[in-house]
């Protein structure tokens, strides 16, 4: 099956750290371009950052500097470590899989809830 | 940057047609996608490059852009349509930009 599966969300007091895992199934990573993207409760999808198939990585304006993008490619997950959370922060975080070259989000996991709060 | 501005509710009866429309003020040259997303679940992606369905969409569902307006199209609505849907763009030829609109519930 192809999926992607989510783990390492909980409750977590502002200026603390997290991090997030999802673990892919069905095809390879390394192959992909790679994403987060976050949920706030009530609003839509945000997108939070990539890693592209040669590596290289990017960020929204609103988490660089504090999450950091990876992927073990001997596993087939990628992960996102987060740090100096903020209540802004509170989402659901989706690992999600693109196409070869673009941003079209074709498969999405079951996501991760992310609470700061203290 | 983009803002994509859709409509808070669509209602439409089973059998008829549903419209959503996306727009904003610079996208004419963007592709569009849209995905549905039912409660508790992740986002579906249903459209891609305004009007490609991805394998397993019904064709029930098209989509169109013209401008700065991208339009998705539901027909013969049926109610496991009833959802909440996005549009969203996408810039990455310099540091990517990527952007959601806030979202349409369909009511059926």
């Amino acid at each position: 099956d192809v999926q992607l599966v989510e783990s390492g969300g909980g409750l977590v007091q502002p200026g603390g750290s997290l991090r997030l895992s999802c673990a892919a199934s069905g095809f390879s990573v390394s192959k992909r371009y790679m994403s987060w993207v976050r949920q706030a409760p009530g609003k839509g999808p945000e997108w939070v950052s990539i890693i592209y198939r040669g590596g290289k990585k990017d960020y929204a304006d609103s988490v660089k500097g504090r999450f950091t993008i990876s992927r073990d490619n001997s596993k087939n997950t990628l992960d996102l470590q987060m740090n100096s959370l903020r209540a802004d922060d509170t989402a659901v975080y989706y690992c999600a899989r693109s196409g070869d070259d673009d941003f079209c989000f074709d498969l999405w996991g079951r996501g991760t809830l992310v609470a700061v709060s203290s | 940057s983009y803002v994509l501005t859709q409509p808070p509710s669509v209602s439409v009866a089973p059998g008829k047609t549903a419209r959503i429309a996306c727009g904003a003020d610079n996208i004419q040259s963007n592709s569009v996608n849209w995905y549905q997303q039912k409660p508790g679940r992740a986002p579906m992606l249903v459209i891609s490059y305004d009007n490609d369905r991805p394998s397993g969409i019904p064709e029930r569902f098209s989509g169109s852009h013209s401008g700065n307006t991208a339009t998705l199209t539901i027909s013969r609505v049926e109610p496991g349509d009833e959802a909440d849907y996005y549009c969203q763009v996408w810039d990455s030829r310099s540091e990517p930009v990527v952007a959601f609109g806030g979202g349409t519930k369909l009511t059926v």
